[in-house]
Formats: C-alpha cells, sequence, structure tokens
C-alpha cells in the first residue's frame, strides 16, 4: 500500500496562503489522495480529494503532480480557525472505500 | 440532528468492566465506520458497517471488542473485560455510500480505564 510522508509542523501568517506537501512516491495509479484535518478534541473533517487532476472546492485547493508522487493542498487564505493537523492519506484501492490510514499529518499553526 | 452524534461524549470505567459506545449516523448514510484514537497517536480502523453487515473487521484489536448495528441505524461498539490500553478516543464516522472515502466524523467517545 502507498504511504504518505509530510512535515511534522508547519507555521503559516494569518491571511497568507498556507502550501502543505505530501510525498506518496509509491502511490498506485487507482489510488485516490485524500486530505482530512481534525481541529483539537474535535472529530476529523473531510477536506478534499483527487486522483489526477487538480481540485478546488470551498476549502482548499488540491495540486497533483503529473507523476502522482507528490501532491500539494492550498489553504488560500489562513485563518487561525484552520490551525489543526491535517492529514494526508492515500486510500488503498483493495480497502473499503472508507478505511482510511491515517499517519501523524502535520500540525498547521496559524499565527495573527 | 444534523450530525453524527456519539454517546458518551465521555466514559471512566475500571478495569475488568464492559462498555458500551453508541453512535447515531447522519439520516440516510449507509456506511457506518468506527476508528480510535489514543493519546498521542494516530487515527485507528477498527470496523465498517454497510447497512446491518460488517464486511470489514479487520481492525477490531481482539475479541473483546465487537460491534452491531441495527435498523441501518445506530450502531454500538463493546468492549468487554476493558483494559487500561483500551483508554482513548472512539470516532465513529458515517459516508452516504459505499464508494467513497469522504467521511462524517462525530465528535468522539472519550473512554478512560482506570
Amino acid at each position: 500500500d502507498a504511504k504518505t510522508t509530510q512535515p511534522t509542523s508547519m507555521d503559516c501568517a494569518e491571511g497568507r496562503a498556507a502550501n502543505l506537501p505530501c510525498n506518496h512516491s509509491t502511490i498506485s495509479g487507482n489510488e485516490y489522495v485524500y486530505w482530512y484535518r481534525q481541529i483539537h478534541s474535535q472529530g476529523p473533517q473531510y477536506i478534499i480529494h483527487g486522483l489526477k487532476n487538480n481540485e478546488t472546492n470551498e476549502m482548499a485547493s488540491l495540486i497533483i503532480t503529473e507523476d502522482r508522487k507528490s501532491s500539494t493542498l492550498i489553504l488560500p487564505h489562513a485563518t487561525l480557525r484552520d490551525t489543526a493537523v491535517y492529514y494526508c492519506i492515500v486510500r488503498s484501492a483493495t480497502d473499503s472505500w472508507g478505511k482510511l490510514q491515517f499517519g501523524a499529518g502535520t500540525q498547521v499553526v496559524v499565527t495573527p | 440532528g444534523a450530525g453524527v452524534s456519539q454517546s458518551p461524549s465521555n466514559k471512566v470505567t475500571e478495569k475488568g468492566k464492559d462498555v458500551e459506545l453508541r453512535c447515531d449516523p447522519i439520516s440516510g448514510h449507509t456506511a457506518l465506520y468506527w476508528y480510535r484514537q489514543s493519546l498521542g497517536q494516530g487515527l485507528e480502523f477498527l470496523i465498517y458497517f454497510q447497512g446491518n453487515s460488517a464486511p470489514d473487521k479487520s481492525g477490531l484489536p481482539s475479541d473483546r471488542f465487537s460491534a452491531e448495528r441495527t435498523g441501518g441505524s445506530v450502531s454500538t461498539l463493546t468492549i468487554q473485560r476493558t483494559q487500561q490500553e483500551d483508554s482513548a478516543v472512539y470516532l465513529c464516522a458515517s459516508s452516504p455510500g459505499f464508494y467513497t472515502g469522504e467521511l462524517f466524523f462525530g465528535e468522539g467517545s472519550r473512554l478512560t480505564v482506570l
């Protein structure tokens, strides 16, 4: 199964774009990339997912490299409420769709 | 309610006692998942329901753990003869169908085993 590598932590200034990298060099052609976040003491929250093409929704943008070995989650205008642990997940094509393998994630701190 | 509801939000129990944790998924969601998160650890998949059946129980740590779902809605996770290592936040999630990784999580039930 594909695994992901994320930085342990990163800081971002309020109002600026936050760019969260994720490496998934062993990803297979039919495996999706999912992003979730977990604000302290809350359950995880789905953000976005993609397969090959870049994706955008009201929360964020997901940029996937052409070789699919890495991706970047972009929060366009970070706010203090975006402080959370962000998880990049590659969903195994052989697992149940909702069986997600969460790693350690990236602790993002948005500062005023 | 609008979201996934879990109860109790906090449970403190003594080692060896049985506990039941309840999950009310979002109305109409057919898939339901249980995860747990131990202190300082990542989220760990436990079990998945599609309707009332559990096609994937691979994450249940031992035979002390069981879960059921009735009426395609409410689910109960039961832990028998609790141990201290069972202390964790137990999270329930639901999704509108099988072919999606977009899960809606509840706030979790924090279990402390003394």
